[in-house]
C-alpha cells in the first residue's frame, strides 16, 4: 500500500531531550516536507527536501533540523526542544513539487508535547 | 511570496443545507489551488485541486469549487451537506513558478460543522 509513515506518532518529551520523528514513504517520491498544525494558525512549513542532499527551510524552520540521505526518509530532529514546540506534526510527499499536477500526500501526524 | 486567507473560522450549517467555505489568495505568479480536508484525528486528505483549465472543479464527497482569477478567489461548496462532512478544510496555494513553486502554503483551516 502507497504511503507515508510517521513515528513515534505520540510523544511526551521534556525540555532539551534531543527527539527525532522519522518519515518514510514507499512511493519513490522526491518531494518531501514537514509541517506543523497548531490551533487557529493551520498548517505551517518547517523544511522541505526537492530530492536526495537537497533541503531548504519553509516558513518556520527554527530550532528544527533535517536530513535527506535518502529518498525514502526524511527525518525531523529538535536538537533541544522547547515547550513551544509542542504541536502535531505532519509529513508529506509528491513525486515532485514543480510544475504541474503533483498532489501531496500526508502522514498521519505525530502528536508531540514537550513539558 | 503567497498567502492564503480563509475567511471563516468556523462554520456551522444544518444538515442538508448548501455550505460554502471561503478563501482567498495572493500571489504575483499564476497559481495552483487546492482544497484539502481533515477528520478529526485524522491526517489531510485532498478534497480537490485547480491547475488549469476549467473554472469549476469537482472533487470527492460531492464537493466543487469554483476559481475566480479577478477575485484571487477558490470558494469551496457543496449543496447539500451530511454528518458526516463535519471536520475541518483547509485551502492551500502553491506558485506554478519560481521559489514559491517549492511552497505549498495552506490557510488557517475552516471548521465545518453539520447540525442535525
Amino acid at each position: 500500500e502507497a504511503q507515508v509513515t510517521q513515528n513515534p506518532r505520540y510523544l511526551i518529551t521534556v525540555t532539551g531531550k534531543k527527539l527525532t520523528v522519522t518519515c518514510s514513504q514507499n512511493m519513490n517520491h522526491e518531494y518531501m516536507s514537514w509541517y506543523r498544525q497548531d490551533p487557529g494558525l493551520g498548517l505551517r512549513q518547517i523544511y522541505y527536501s526537492m530530492n536526495v542532499e537537497a533541503t531548504d527551510k519553509g516558513d518556520v524552520p527554527e530550532g528544527y533540523k533535517v536530513s535527506r540521505k535518502e529518498k525514502r526518509n526524511f527525518p525531523l530532529i529538535l536538537e533541544s526542544p522547547s515547550p513551544n514546540q509542542t504541536s502535531l506534526y505532519f509529513c508529506a510527499s509528491s513525486p515532485r513539487l514543480a510544475g504541474g499536477d503533483n498532489e501531496q500526500f500526508f502522514g498521519p501526524g505525530t502528536r508531540l508535547t514537550v513539558l | 511570496a503567497q498567502s492564503v486567507t480563509q475567511l471563516d473560522s468556523q462554520v456551522p450549517v444544518f444538515e442538508e443545507a448548501p455550505v460554502e467555505l471561503r478563501c482567498n489568495y495572493s500571489s504575483s505568479v499564476s497559481v495552483y489551488l487546492f482544497w484539502y480536508v481533515q477528520y478529526p484525528n485524522q491526517g489531510l486528505q485532498l478534497l480537490l485541486k485547480y491547475l488549469s483549465g476549467s473554472t469549476l472543479v469537482k472533487g470527492i464527497n460531492g464537493f466543487e469549487a469554483e476559481f475566480n482569477k479577478s477575485q484571487t478567489s477558490f470558494h469551496l461548496r457543496k449543496p447539500s451537506v451530511h454528518i458526516s462532512d463535519t471536520a475541518e478544510y483547509f485551502c492551500a496555494v502553491r506558485s506554478s513558478s519560481g521559489a514559491g513553486s517549492y511552497q505549498l502554503t495552506f490557510g488557517k483551516g475552516t471548521k465545518l460543522s453539520v447540525i442535525p
